[in-house]
């Protein structure tokens, strides 16, 4: 299974401002995953990143709020910009590679809080 | 809309006990259900189901899928604190998609 590291492994931010996170995989995936995970509440998924293209937003997810990059084909970045209290969440990458289709591993993931 | 439904929500268990949880689902083009463990932040990977009623085993959990009645249950046998933990099922569905709908999760306690 693919290793994945997340930066930073956690954060307290001011509102207005924004905070990138950097996700590092050890081998070459096609599709990384961001997904975020609010006090209490279970994973969601904002959005799929693929290298060379934009990425692919979920329902109630903007490129505004949280764009992404993915410059090659082990990295990407998610932004969380103009941040409020109401983003104050673990946000986690993934990428698919395991024994298996389908088989999804996660990063450390990011804990961010948002005064 | 998917949904995936884990009960129960939260339990507490003895060291030694047998816990069985419950995870059902409504979704679009079912392809998977996935098991995972989340103890702090990042959740691991314990089984992915796609067939109906083949048990995957590992040591002493068990999970199994029932694809008429849209449920999956993970079973956890001999507790030990260590399992303590969030447990979080998850499916995959969508044709071409990558949609992973996770449930709330279960938290379980196992104390000594």
């Amino acid at each position: 299974s693919a290793v994945i590291s997340q930066k930073p492994s956690r954060d307290i931010c001011q509102r207005g401002t924004s905070l990138t996170i950097q996700c590092q995989v050890d081998s070459q995936v096609t599709m990384m995953f961001w997904y975020r995970q609010q006090p209490g509440q279970s994973l969601t998924l904002i959005a799929t990143a693929n290298q060379g293209s934009e990425a692919t937003y979920e329902s109630g997810f903007v490129i505004d709020k949280f764009p992404i990059s993915r410059p090659n084909l082990t990295f990407s970045t998610l932004t969380v910009s103009n941040m409020s209290p109401e983003d104050s969440s673990i946000y986690l990458c993934s990428v698919e590679g395991g024994r298996a289709p389908n088989e999804q591993f996660f990063g450390p993931g990011t804990r961010l809080t948002v005064l | 809309e998917d949904k995936v439904v884990q009960s129960p929500l939260s339990l507490v268990v003895h060291e030694g006990d047998t816990v069985t949880l419950n995870c059902s689902y409504e979704v679009t083009n079912f392809r998977s259900l996935l098991w995972y463990k989340q103890e702090k932040k990042a959740p691991t990977f314990l089984f992915m189901l796609t067939s109906s009623g083949i048990e995957k085993k590992s040591g002493r959990l068990s999970s199994i899928l029932d694809k008429k009645e849209l449920f999956s249950i993970l079973n956890i046998t001999a507790t030990q604190t260590g399992d303590s933990a969030v447990y979080l099922c998850a499916v995959y569905s969508g044709a071409g998609s990558y949609q992973l709908t996770f449930g709330k999760g279960t938290k379980l306690s196992v104390i000594p």
